[in-house]
């Protein structure tokens, strides 16, 4: 059973441009929340996700970000135009249910905005 | 804003147990405590959870205080590979029902030889 799956692991923008993120996640899960780590700093809710629907978007910033997770295939977090402050990592989490349960998390993807 | 407060950070010596202290005075009734670590640049690694008992399980044991306003993470014999930062966290449930995982610093602990 493969874990949550992220790619790409490091990718390399430059200002303006558009990044997309991928997470697939733990065979099972329809739960899927993505989080941003800025150095030396702990991670920062941004989304939830299940299945076709997002609950929560409260940690994403209003422009420029988005998140997705569709019927079919993985989880998609798209920031457009990007600028030198996106640079970061991050991660996604997928967990069976919402309640009382871990989540497991992917190996991150690391942006650098140049 | 986290739910937790942690020591920056923390020593041990391999071989002996690392006992990393959480406060959370402000938990709720029906608010669990979680705990994972991140070791350098890779994705967090659940550890343990819990309620109100005390949790053991193959990596840690769980000690989680009468009042529940503070718990311990217990690593009963650390090694090297244990270096890593502990983050301590509550789960956070808002008016939707939904829960998410609201982190702090969390502890920087150093494992020496």
């Amino acid at each position: 059973n493969a874990g949550v799956m992220q790619n790409p692991r490091h990718l390399v923008r430059r200002r303006g441009q558009e990044a997309r993120l991928r997470c697939s996640p733990m065979k099972g899960h329809s739960h899927v929340y993505w989080y941003r780590q800025l150095p030396e700093e702990g991670l920062k809710f941004m989304v939830y996700l299940q299945k076709e629907n997002i609950i929560d978007e409260s940690g994403m910033p209003k422009e420029r970000f988005s998140a997705e997770f569709p019927k079919e295939g993985p989880s998609i977090l798209r920031i457009q135009q990007v600028v030198r402050g996106d640079s970061a990592a991050y991660f996604c989490a997928s967990s069976p249910t919402i309640m009382n349960t871990e989540a497991f998390f992917g190996q991150g993807t690391r942006l650098t905005v140049v | 804003d986290a739910k937790t407060t942690q020591p920056p950070s923390m020593d041990c010596a391999e071989g002996r147990a690392a006992n990393l202290p959480c406060n959370h005075s402000t938990i709720s009734g029906n608010e669990y405590v979680y705990w994972y670590r991140q070791i350098h640049s890779q994705g967090p690694q659940y550890i343990i959870h819990g309620l109100k008992n005390n949790e053991t399980n193959e990596m840690a044991s769980l000690i989680i205080t009468e009042d529940r306003k503070s718990s311990t993470l217990i690593l009963p014999h650390a090694t090297l590979r244990d270096t890593a930062v502990y983050y301590c966290i509550v789960s956070y449930e808002n008016a939707g029902n939904n829960r998410k995982l609201i982190w702090g610093l969390g502890t920087s602990l150093a494992v020496n030889p």
